[in-house]
């Protein structure tokens, strides 16, 4: 079966400063998202990703999907307090079945 | 922006006894869905709905678990018989049946669920 690997699986930055997390799939990958969640307001799309070597930017944060399809990263820029949260990446297995990585929780330090 | 309502937001409730989760998807949406997440592991997926039938379920969605849509606006997840295991936040998603969207679950804040 098909796992999600995250790194950190913690990190503490200085606001400003920018930061990438990564996601590993043990298989490739046949499309890739990326959700944040905060406590109490469930889990929020950031971003999809289809196709080897695609890259997405919303705001400061921008994710990519390597040319293999076997891993991906989110990069914040300039990190702010309101990035702190838990980030995690998803890969469909069809028929809106989504596996999660184990998140990688952030905090930004003002 | 549309979003995807959950009630409760938290119960507790006595091992053994009926709890039924609602959910109330974005109104375009056809397809729905329920994931869990046990506090400390990874968010997991439950069952998808679609056209009043379910069309995929986990190996963790057995016999006590059961989903329906009563009328039309309502997505609603029961556990018989609930198990000091089954303590969890309990998330539904919905998305679009085509377009850009089909892909992208929209999920709701959660239900946590505690049993005692």
């Amino acid at each position: 079966s098909q796992e999600l690997e995250q790194s950190p699986q913690s990190l503490i930055v200085q606001e400003g400063k920018n930061l990438t997390i990564n996601c590993t799939s043990s298989k490739t990958l046949y499309g890739l998202y990326w959700y944040k969640q905060k406590y109490g307001e469930g889990l929020i799309f950031l971003m999809m990703l289809q196709k080897g070597g695609e890259e997405k930017s919303h705001e400061k944060i921008t994710a990519k999907l390597d040319e293999k399809k076997q891993q991906s990263s989110l990069h914040i820029t300039a990190s702010q307090p309101s990035h702190a949260g838990i980030y995690l990446c998803g890969a469909p297995l069809g028929g809106g079945k989504l596996i999660f990585g184990q998140g990688t929780e952030l905090s930004v330090k003002p | 922006e549309p979003e995807v309502t959950q009630t409760p937001s938290h119960q507790v409730t006595q091992m053994g006894q009926e709890v039924i989760l609602r959910c109330v998807p974005i109104s375009n949406h056809l397809y729905f869905y329920w994931y869990r997440q046990i506090l400390g592991q990874k968010v997991e997926f439950l069952v998808s709905f679609y056209n009043n039938e379910i069309s995929e379920k986990s190996e963790i969605f057995d016999d006590q678990f059961s989903v329906e849509r009563p009328d039309g606006s309502n997505f609603t997840l029961k556990i018989r018989s609930t198990k000091l295991e089954d303590s969890a936040m309990y998330f539904c998603a919905s998305s679009e049946a085509r377009g850009p969207g089909a892909n992208v679950l929209t999920f709701g804040a959660g239900s946590r669920l505690t049993v005692l």
